[in-house]
């Protein structure tokens, strides 16, 4: 099974800062990744496809990049709203495989 | 608008059966596979199994492989997931997902609420 690796695990940070949390791939996927958004007792939200395609009605400050084992996302301007946990995704073969998380706080 | 309401979750003892529907709306469901995705509480989340479009493909975590099966009914524009041999660590909240196209090799677009599942005497 491919393996996700993302980090940090967690991150603090302010309103208006730029962040980025990576995924690593232990072998390629080419683009076949997505990221999501999970806010605390509620259902993941779906942000990006292939690793840098956003989903409609997300806001541009989300952006997504990488090919092949590396992929980043990043919140251009953090907002109070983004404070949540992020998970990245690899659809590229079977099984399917999700990243362990990031939760994002706000400082 | 998009809803997948899962129902089925519950209490069941190790060894026992349990069966999890997932009512979906607003699309045309037989284009897209469906996926169940579960969540132990605390932790990360762990792709379960997924199913085509027409039902004919079937794809299983080694973690439920022989144990869970998943099934989908066109007509009824249902999901489910039939789970046997129940063990603890299959605690979690399940959730009901669309997949954005036909095959399955695609993100999930759409989530239900989630079911949780406890396992325990």
């Amino acid at each position: 099974a491919i393996q996700l690796t993302q980090s940090p695990s967690s991150l603090s940070a302010s309103v208006g800062d730029r962040v980025t949390i990576t995924c690593r791939a232990s072998q390629g996927i080419s683009s076949a990744l997505a990221w999501y958004q999970q806010k605390p007792g509620k259902a993941p939200k779906f942000l990006i496809y292939d690793a840098s395609s956003l989903e409609s009605g997300v806001p541009s400050r989300f952006s997504g990049s990488g090919s092949g084992t590396d992929f980043t996302l990043t919140i251009s301007s953090l907002q109070p709203e983004d404070f949540a946990t992020y998970y990245c995704q690899q659809f590229n073969s079977y099984p399917l495989t999700f990243g362990g998380g990031t939760k994002v706080e706000i400082k | 608008e998009v809803q997948l309401v899962e129902s089925g979750g519950g209490l069941v003892q190790p060894g026992g059966s349990l069966r999890l529907s997932c009512a979906a709306s607003g699309f045309t469901f037989s284009s897209n596979a469906m996926s169940w995705v579960r969540q132990t509480p605390g932790k990360g989340l762990e792709w379960v199994s997924a199913i085509s479009g027409s039902g004919g493909s079937t794809y299983y975590a080694d973690s439920v492989k022989g144990r869970f099966t998943i099934s989908r009914d066109n007509s009824k524009n249902t999901l489910y997931l039939q789970m046997n041999s129940l063990r603890a660590e299959d605690t979690a909240v399940y959730y009901c997902a669309k997949d954005r196209g036909y095959s399955g090799y695609v993100p999930k677009d759409y989530w239900g609420q989630g079911a949780l599942v406890t396992v325990s005497s």
